[in-house]
């Protein structure tokens, strides 16, 4: 069973572009919203965070819009850069065991110069 | 900038083989994780410690993996015989609170 569904599996963009990965959750005990970056033969980065009470949360060129209701999250890449392209994980934190990590099963993004 | 350290980066065996990768936490974080990763997957969690006792271990197949932080600071992890099926990535992450961050992990090819 996916707990974590993400789409779409691969992404190319012009650069300046603005890629969109969606995530969608079903559980309700998730109570952490994390993005990562990986880049091939690397361990995945930690890009940005949001809690489920907050609707937006930016931190430079990543935004992260997160709906409660339809228990969606996405990320959103402003003035994206050949540099970017990596493969983008979600994930969800349980908060009742252990703080256990449910990832998204990612996406690869190729932005163009 | 503190970083988790793993070794080896590669390693390639035989199937039957016993295998043990190294990892060792940012200072300080008490909770530490070994996930695996097959390629073109996200990361899956084997088993996640706080300090030196193992908090789950659900995912760990326990038949040939095992895993210990005896003092509560570096972990191995252990297979013990390596099948095919074992190729993955092997990451390890470390935790203070609730953000999680991962070493550059290991990367196991079973022959």
């Amino acid at each position: 069973q996916q707990q974590v569904k993400q789409s779409p599996q691969s992404l190319i963009v012009q650069k300046g572009g603005i890629p969109i990965i969606n995530c969608a959750y079903e559980n309700t005990a998730f109570d952490y919203f994390p993005w990562y970056q990986q880049f091939p033969g690397k361990g995945p980065a930690l890009l940005i965070a949001i809690r489920p009470d907050v609707s937006e949360k930016k931190e430079g060129r990543f935004t992260i819009s997160f709906n409660k209701s339809a228990k969606q999250f996405s990320l959103h890449i402003m003035d994206s850069q050949p540099g970017d392209s990596a493969t983008y994980f979600c994930a969800a934190r349980f908060y009742n065991q252990g703080g256990k990590l449910i990832f998204g099963q990612g996406t690869e993004l190729s932005v163009k110069p | 900038e503190a970083e988790v350290a793993q070794s080896p980066r590669y390693k390639i065996t035989e199937k039957s083989q016993a295998v043990a990768f190294w990892c060792d936490p940012i200072s300080g974080h008490a909770t530490l994780y070994w996930y695996r990763q097959i390629l073109g997957q996200g990361p899956e969690l084997l088993v996640q410690f706080q300090d030196e006792s193992v908090v789950d271990d659900s995912q760990l197949p326990k038949d040939r993996f095992s895993a210990e932080r005896l003092k509560g600071v570096d972990s191995t992890l252990k297979i013990q015989p390596a099948e095919l099926g074992d190729s993955a990535m092997y990451l390890c992450a470390s935790s203070l609170a609730v953000e999680q961050f991962f070493g550059p992990g290991t990367r196991l090819t079973v022959l």
